[in-house]
This record gives structure tokens, sequence and C-alpha cells, in this order.
């Protein structure tokens, strides 16, 4: 059964960075038929797509969030990690790691890690 | 941009929904999916490709559509379906995600 769970400080002061790891069980980051993904929600909002990751480190980020994002990737740790730069209050939400197809469609998803950008 | 409608839905169960999901222009690739998500939960795929159920999903749940419009069909609903639903479309070059806003479903 394959698992993502993501880890990381829950409370970011604002204008810091944001670092997430995301651990993946189940399944191997070099597995090519996946993109592995970062998406947030923030509160009583709907999902926002950030990024991903090809395990060869190929990364496609959100065009607005591109000056501030950079995703990275683990094999020998099975991990990977989002980076969000010059955090401000407007970056709080829930953030999701997640796996997908290659087609546009993510299968497995974290659990969800909330972060809060304050001082 | 992806416009989802009705923004909540009131039904009964046993009742059909239908959820539907517009695009501001032609989608050019199967790259559509739909989620359903309940409160303190991660998203669940339900549909990819369009049309295509993924694993373990109801028979109730089906999905058409092409060009602008796309269709979210639960066919009678049962009490674990009501929650929100998101249209989701991914550009295959350059590679970007889009949500619509969500139809939450609730208990009429």
């Amino acid at each position: 059964q394959v698992q993502l769970q993501e880890s990381g400080p829950g409370l970011v002061k604002p204008s810091q960075a944001l670092s997430l790891t995301c651990t993946v069980s189940g399944d191997s980051l070099m597995n090519d038929n996946y993109y592995w993904v970062w998406f947030r929600q923030h509160p009583e909002k709907g999902l926002e797509w950030l990024g991903f990751i090809f395990y060869t480190g190929t990364t496609y980020y959100k065009e607005s969030l591109r000056s501030r994002i950079s995703i990275s990737v683990d094999t020998s740790k099975n991990q990977f990690s989002l980076n969000l730069r010059s955090l401000t209050a407007a970056d709080t939400a829930v953030y999701y790691c997640a796996r997908e197809s290659g087609r546009g469609a993510s299968d497995v998803w974290g659990r969800g890690a909330m972060v809060t950008v304050s001082s | 941009v992806l416009t989802q409608s009705p923004a909540t839905l009131s039904l009964s169960p046993g009742e059909r929904a239908t959820l539907s999901c517009r695009a501001s222009h032609v989608v050019d690739s199967y790259f559509l999916a739909w989620y359903q998500q309940k409160p303190g939960q991660a998203p669940r795929l339900l549909i990819y490709d369009i049309s295509k159920r993924a694993a373990g999903i109801p028979a109730r749940f089906s999905a058409t559509g092409s060009g602008t419009d796309f269709t979210l069909t639960i066919s009678s609903l049962e009490p674990e379906d009501f929650a929100v639903y998101y249209c989701q479309h991914r550009d295959n070059w350059p590679p970007s995600g889009t949500f619509g806003q969500g139809t939450r479903l609730e208990i009429k």
C-alpha cells in the first residue's frame, strides 16, 4: 500500500522560508510512471496546484510562485521536498503531497500538514 | 479557469446528483479529473481521463465531457457521498494544474 506523509514546521514567521518533506512508502520515487506533486489548500478554500517533480529532478511550478518555490527529490531517502521562500500570511494553508500518474490525476495523497505563517 | 456549478447542491439520499465543471478554454487533453473531499481529509481521486473511475470507486460515480464542459454524476446518493467535489485540469505543456472552486453536496 502506497503512503505519503508530510512533515515540517507548523508555524513559520513572515519573510522566512518553509521547508516541507514528503516521505513515500510502498513505492519508489524512481518509478518513472509517476510525478510527485505538492498542493495546498487555504483555510476553508479550494485546492491549489503548486508544482511537481520527476525522479530525474525535472520540475514544473505554478507560474505565479516560480520566483519563490523549489521542489527537490532525495531518492536515497525516498523523499521529496517543498521549499517556499518569503512567506506571508497568504501562504497559511494545509500543504499536501501526492503522487500523480503523469495524466494529471493524483491517486495517492498525504494527510496534509497545516502551516501557519505568523509572527 | 475552471468554474464549477452549482456552488452548493442540496439533495436527499437516493437522489441523482449532477455536478458541472466548465473550462474557460477548450481542454486539449484528457487530463481532467474529479476529486471528493470530506472535512479534515485529503482529496480522494474519483475520476481521471475525463470518464475513467479510479480504483475502488463505486459504479454510481460516472463522468463525461469534452471541450469545455464536463459533468460528474452520482446516480443514487449514499450518505457517505455528501462532501465537496472538485474538478481538476492539468495542462500538458507547460505542465500546470488548475482546480475548480468546488461544489458542496449537502444533505437536504
